[in-house]
């Protein structure tokens, strides 16, 4: 199993632009998460997803959308890049069975935007 | 007062050492509780959970004190290979319902020296 893969690992844009960084997990996780980390900030949820056609907002979702078309699929767009969304991206994918769950992160997309 | 606080740290210390990490956490409805680790520039990996009796994992002893919502990591003889940062986190919901209900702390970083 590749795991949670991420593209890009890393990425600059300009203000005003919009991209989309993609997640994938071959594990067959229902649940499915994004969050950005800064330094002194700790890991913050962006939106999360339950399952294929379920997605909600996390702590921080504004400037950014996700959809949720498939299990494996969850991408992150940025609808208008700002130098406030300069950060780290993870994504995450688990389960959660009979009490017990666990989080699997992706490497990460590092996003500076100018 | 922060969801979930640690000891920002750093902590440095000697090769066989013994390290404790302590969390607090605010919500006394909260679910479960894990230990992660996050080497530098890479993502975030499951320690192990912590569970109400305690449980233990080689070197490494997790503690919860529900009453006080207190979670605490012991590290015995560290290794230089323990070097990371150590994050507390804490899931506030009922998994199936609110996966995005995990609220990390802001990690605490170790360095173990030779």
């Amino acid at each position: 199993n590749a795991g949670v893969t991420q593209t890009p690992k890393f990425q600059v844009l300009k203000t005003g632009q919009s991209m989309t960084l993609q997640c994938a997990q071959d594990m067959n996780h229902e649940y499915m998460s994004w969050y950005r980390q800064d330094p002194g900030m700790g890991l913050r949820l962006i939106h999360y997803s339950v399952g294929a056609g379920i997605t909600d907002q996390g702590e921080v979702p504004n400037g950014y959308n996700v959809s949720r078309s498939t299990t494996e699929d969850f991408p992150l767009r940025l609808l208008s890049a700002a130098p406030s969304q300069t950060s780290v991206y993870f994504c995450a994918s688990s389960y959660y069975r009979g009490g017990q769950g666990e989080q699997f992160f992706g490497p990460g997309t590092r996003l500076t935007v100018l | 007062r922060k969801e979930v606080e640690q000891d920002p740290g750093p902590f440095n210390v000697p090769e066989g050492a013994t390290v404790a990490f302590n969390c607090t956490y605010s919500n006394s409805a909260s679910q479960s509780f894990f230990w992660y680790r996050q080497d530098c520039r890479k993502e975030p990996k499951l320690l192990m959970s912590v569970y109400s009796s305690g449980n233990e994992d080689g070197r490494f002893t997790a503690q919860l004190n529900r009453a006080s919502q207190y979670i605490s990591l012991l590290i015995r003889d560290s290794k230089l290979s323990d070097s990371a940062t150590y994050l507390c986190v804490v899931n506030n919901g009922f998994y199936g319902g609110s996966q995005g209900n995990l609220i990390f702390g802001k990690g605490t970083k170790l360095s173990v020296k030779p």
